[in-house]
């Protein structure tokens, strides 16, 4: 089964604090990518990291960092020194490689609220 | 360098009624995919176009269809509108190599139908 699942449908955190947001997945591929995409209320999905899955080490991009436990099929993102910009809807997302192209399959998603 | 654009922002349309929504993928991109977003609920897959050709889809009904032209761009139409064809439709490109197919998206298409 194709599945996403982001167990948190909310989290708050509070300014320059750390918030740490779960996925998991399923697949029966051993290479595929994995991705966490934000989606402000502007709705325009932007993505925040992208991790290889035949990479063990974790991707990071400045506050944006990726715990990836590839036997357990995790992905979660942690924000660091959390700012009021990152309040939005994360989506966390893996890419379905198909005969003749692919697809990415996306989570429910997770708002985060950001307080001051 | 100019990235996704999607047109128009917002739709309304009345049951019955086609809609065309169009997408410019990102400057040296060839492959453009689109999403479906109901609200509160993450982007389904439509359908993915490169070469000028669908070359994979998800379920949806063939009311859905779409057509890539030369520069890659790319619309997507939508025949005997029903309400629950009320979402956000997404527009993504990437390149077609493994690899590099990150996908980037537009700011979407609001469409209602009423």
């Amino acid at each position: 089964a194709q599945t996403v699942t982001q167990s948190q449908p909310e989290m708050s955190v509070q300014e320059a604090e750390t918030v740490t947001l779960s996925c998991t997945y399923d697949t029966s591929e051993s290479d595929y990518y994995l991705f966490w995409y934000k989606q402000p209320p502007s709705r325009q999905m932007i993505l925040v990291i992208r991790q290889e899955a035949y990479k063990q080490q974790n991707a990071t991009e400045n506050r944006f960092s990726v715990n990836f436990q590839k036997a357990a099929k995790s992905f979660s993102l942690k924000i660091s020194d959390s700012q009021l910009g990152d309040a939005a809807m994360y989506f966390c997302a893996y890419t379905v490689y198909m005969e003749y192209g692919n697809k990415l399959v996306f989570g429910a998603g997770t708002i985060l609220r950001v307080k001051s | 360098d100019a990235g996704v654009t999607q047109s128009p922002t917002h739709l309304i349309k009345t049951r019955g009624q086609q809609v065309t929504l169009r997408c410019s993928p990102k400057s040296g991109h060839d492959t453009v995919s689109w999403y479906q977003q109901a609200l509160g609920q993450g982007p389904q897959f439509i359908f993915q176009y490169y070469e000028e050709e669908e070359r994979q889809r998800g379920n949806f009904p063939d009311r859905f269809s779409g057509h890539q032209f030369p520069n890659y761009s790319s619309e997507l139409n939508v025949n005997a509108l029903l309400l629950g064809d009320s979402a956000l439709y997404l527009c993504a490109s990437s390149l077609r190599f493994r690899g590099q197919e990150t996908q980037y998206f537009g700011p979407g298409t609001r469409l209602l139908v009423l």
